[in-house]
C-alpha cells in the first residue's frame, strides 16, 4: 500500500524567504510523485511531477522538488516566497498499477509581508 | 475553455435527499475519478473509470453510485444523504501513459 506523509500541517514563512515543505512517501513500487496546490475554494492545481529520469523537478510558479530515493522523500522548495504562494500544499503519489492519487494531510503556507 | 467541470458548485439540501454532481471534461482523457476532501482538507479517492469501466471502488457506502454515460463524463449520485457526506467533491482526469491528473473546481456539498 501507498503512503505519503507531510511534516508540518501549517508552515509560515515571510516574504522573500526560502520555501521548504517535507513529504515522505512509502511505496512497494516505484512512485510517481506530484505537488499540488489548493487555493482557497478552489481545485487542485499540478505544480511538478516525477515520473522517471531526473531527481530534480522543476514546475510552474518557481518551485521545484528533488526525488530522494534512499530517503523516500520529495520536498518542495521555493527559494523566495511571495505573497501569491499563501494556499494549501498536497504532495500525492502513485504508480503505474494504480493510477488513483494517494494524497498526504496537506500543508497550509502562510507567507508573512 | 475550462478542462474539467462540476456543476453544481454548491449544493445544500437535507438529510434523507438524493443528489446528484455531474463531471465533464474535454481534455480527451480516458479515466476519470472522483475523490471526497473532508473538513479537514483531507483528500481520498472513492471511484476511477476507464473508458465507461469502473475500476477503482474504495470503500465507499453503496449510496455513491458513480456513473459514466460516455468517457467525457462521470456523474456522481447519492441516495439517502447524511450528515457526514457533508464535503467538497472533485472530479479529475487522466490519459493513460501520463499518471499527473487534471482537477475539477469542486462541489461544496453541505447536508442539514
Amino acid at each position: 500500500a501507498q503512503s505519503v506523509t507531510q511534516l508540518g500541517s501549517h508552515v509560515s514563512v515571510s516574504e522573500g524567504a526560502l520555501v521548504l515543505l517535507r513529504c515522505n512517501y512509502s511505496s512497494s513500487v516505484p512512485p510517481y510523485l506530484f505537488w499540488y496546490v489548493q487555493y482557497p475554494n478552489q481545485g487542485l492545481q499540478l505544480l511538478l511531477k516525477y515520473t522517471t529520469g531526473a531527481t530534480l523537478v522543476k514546475g510552474i510558479n518557481g518551485f521545484e522538488a528533488e526525488f530522494k530515493k534512499s530517503e523516500t522523500s520529495f520536498h518542495l522548495t521555493k527559494p523566495s516566497a511571495h505573497m501569491s504562494d499563501a494556499a494549501e500544499y498536497f504532495c500525492a503519489v502513485s504508480d503505474t498499477g494504480r493510477r488513483a492519487l494517494t494524497f498526504g494531510s496537506g500543508t497550509r503556507l502562510q507567507v508573512q509581508p | 475553455d475550462t478542462a474539467v467541470s462540476q456543476t453544481p458548485k454548491y449544493l445544500v439540501t437535507q438529510m434523507g435527499n438524493d443528489k446528484s454532481i455531474k463531471c465533464e471534461q474535454n481534455l480527451g482523457h480516458d479515466t476519470m475519478y472522483w475523490y471526497k476532501q473532508d473538513s479537514k482538507k483531507f483528500l481520498k479517492i472513492m471511484f476511477s473509470y476507464n473508458n465507461k469501466e469502473l475500476i477503482i471502488n474504495e470503500t465507499v457506502p453503496n449510496r455513491f453510485s458513480p456513473k459514466s454515460p460516455d468517457k467525457a463524463h462521470l456523474n456522481l449520485h447519492i441516495n439517502s444523504l447524511e450528515l457526514g457526506d457533508s464535503a467538497v467533491y472533485f472530479c479529475a482526469s487522466s490519459q493513460q501513459g501520463a499518471n499527473e491528473q487534471y482537477f475539477g473546481p469542486g462541489t461544496r456539498l453541505t447536508v442539514t
